[in-house]
């Protein structure tokens, strides 16, 4: 069964600092990876998408990664901003069918100005 | 305004009530998805439904029902077989599933058994 872990589980950096979060996956038949942000009792809003023909995906100050042979994904934040303050949230897609979404635990982060 | 909309965003049961979870959405989205969320946790899938009038379990779906009778409307319902219903419940749907598309979450209802 696809298990997905995010390390850390919480993270402070000083506003304009670099943020990189880290998924892993136990199963490398993970097709495609999604990652969410949470902000405090909201959903979740996507941020990005890496289908399983592709290895990155940006949006701004956003970068994200997939490694399949490695089982890992990587979320880059840019000069963070107190305002990226939210949990974050990657889940795989382990067959392909865009059914079930298998979630890490999510690594809360701070930003503080 | 597209979107997917819960509600409501908190509700409160006693032990041995049933309550439904609405969610619907204008997306013209086939897929819909339920999940649990628990604190400092990810999120679990309870049920999902790909087209009308048909749905499958998910990973949790002891003490849960649901419904598609409409592309629309997902609603849950917590059934007092469920032994700690008390969660942040999500519901998602995406255009289709034949392929993966991009899951789109709706604002979620905090449920509290009394």
């Amino acid at each position: 069964k696809q298990e997905v872990t995010q390390i850390p589980a919480a993270l402070s950096v000083p506003e304009g600092e670099n943020l990189v979060l880290n998924c892993s996956f136990t199963d490398s038949a993970i097709y495609n990876l999604q990652w969410f942000r949470q902000d405090p009792g909201k959903g979740l809003t996507s941020l990005l998408l890496i289908q399983s023909s592709q290895r990155e995906q940006t949006s701004g100050r956003l970068n994200a990664s997939l490694d399949k042979s490695s089982g890992r994904s990587t979320l880059y934040i840019a000069a963070s901003q107190p305002g990226d303050s939210a949990t974050y949230l990657c889940a795989g897609d382990p067959r392909g069918a865009g059914n079930k979404l298998t979630f890490g635990g999510g690594t809360r982060v701070l930003v503080k100005p | 305004d597209g979107g997917i909309t819960q509600s409501p965003k908190y509700l409160f049961r006693k032990e041995g009530q049933n309550v439904t979870l609405s969610c619907e959405q204008n997306l013209n989205h086939d897929a819909m998805y339920w999940y649990r969320q628990d604190p400092g946790q990810g999120l679990r899938l309870i049920y999902y439904s790909q087209i009308v009038n048909d749905f499958q379990k998910g990973d949790i779906a002891e003490g849960y029902s649901v419904s598609r009778e409409k592309k629309e409307s997902f609603p849950l319902t917590v059934t007092s077989a469920q032994k700690n219903p008390t969660a942040f419940y999500l519901c998602a749907s995406s255009p289709r599933t034949g392929s993966y598309n991009e899951q789109f979450f709706g604002p979620g209802t905090r449920l509290t058994v009394l």
